[in-house]
């Protein structure tokens, strides 16, 4: 069966730093990954999308990346700020059927330290 | 803006009541879901439904229920709520491409406690 990982847990980061958070899968080559941020006691909300044949997304202080031979998404945040203080999640997305399928990590919790 | 609203907030019934949970989305979506969150498991699919009157168990469906009679609405049901059953139960909808693994829209989440 299709797995997810969101490597850590949790990651303490200085304000200022780059966050990097790593989402790994295993088994079926996805069709896209997802990144959604989550405040506590909310839903989450949706942040990026790279498909497949896509190496490299970005969207003003975030990049997503996409290497598909190590099975990989990295998440980058530049810059970053006690706002960014969050939980991120991944998203696997792939299809084997009429309607795909879609299965989210754990998430990794972030905090920014000013 | 999309918007995908959830009854309520918070609530807190007892063990063998019948509880409804009501997601509406304001942005003519096809697809929507139930997700319930619990700390170390994550998101799980609990049901989702690609059209009116149209449902699919997901990964968790036992001991609910669901039902879609209006293409806004979508509601999940505990016949008989339990205590394995209190945590985060998160509604979300898609855009009309009929695919699941499009963008998800989550709602505000309603946390559930049964006593």
């Amino acid at each position: 069966s299709q797995k997810i990982e969101q490597n850590s847990e949790a990651l303490n980061i200085q304000e200022g730093k780059t966050a990097t958070l790593t989402c790994n899968y295993t088994n079926y080559s996805p069709a896209y990954l997802q990144w959604y941020r989550q405040d506590p006691g909310r839903g989450p909300v949706f942040l990026l999308l790279i498909r497949e044949n896509e190496k490299e997304k970005r969207k003003e202080r975030l990049k997503v990346t996409f290497d598909t031979t190590l099975k990989q998404s990295l998440f980058h945040i530049t810059a970053s700020q006690p706002a960014d203080s969050a939980t991120y999640l991944c998203a696997l997305v792939w299809y084997g059927g009429s309607q795909g399928n879609l299965i989210f990590g754990k998430g990794t919790k972030l905090s920014v330290k000013p | 803006d999309v918007k995908v609203t959830q009854s309520s907030r918070y609530l807190v019934k007892r063990t063998g009541e019948k509880v409804f949970l009501e997601c509406v989305q304001d942005m003519d979506h096809e697809n929507m879901f139930w997700y319930r969150q619990d700390p170390g498991l994550g998101l799980r699919l609990i049901y989702f439904s690609y059209d009116v009157k149209m449902k699919e168990k997901g990964d968790i469906p036992e001991g609910y229920s669901v039902s879609r009679e209006k293409k806004e609405r979508f509601s999940l049901i505990l016949e008989s709520a339990s205590t394995n059953q209190t945590s985060m139960y998160l509604c979300a909808s898609t855009p009309p491409s009929g695919r699941r693994g499009e963008t998800q829209y989550f709602g505000p989440g309603t946390r559930l406690l049964v006593l």
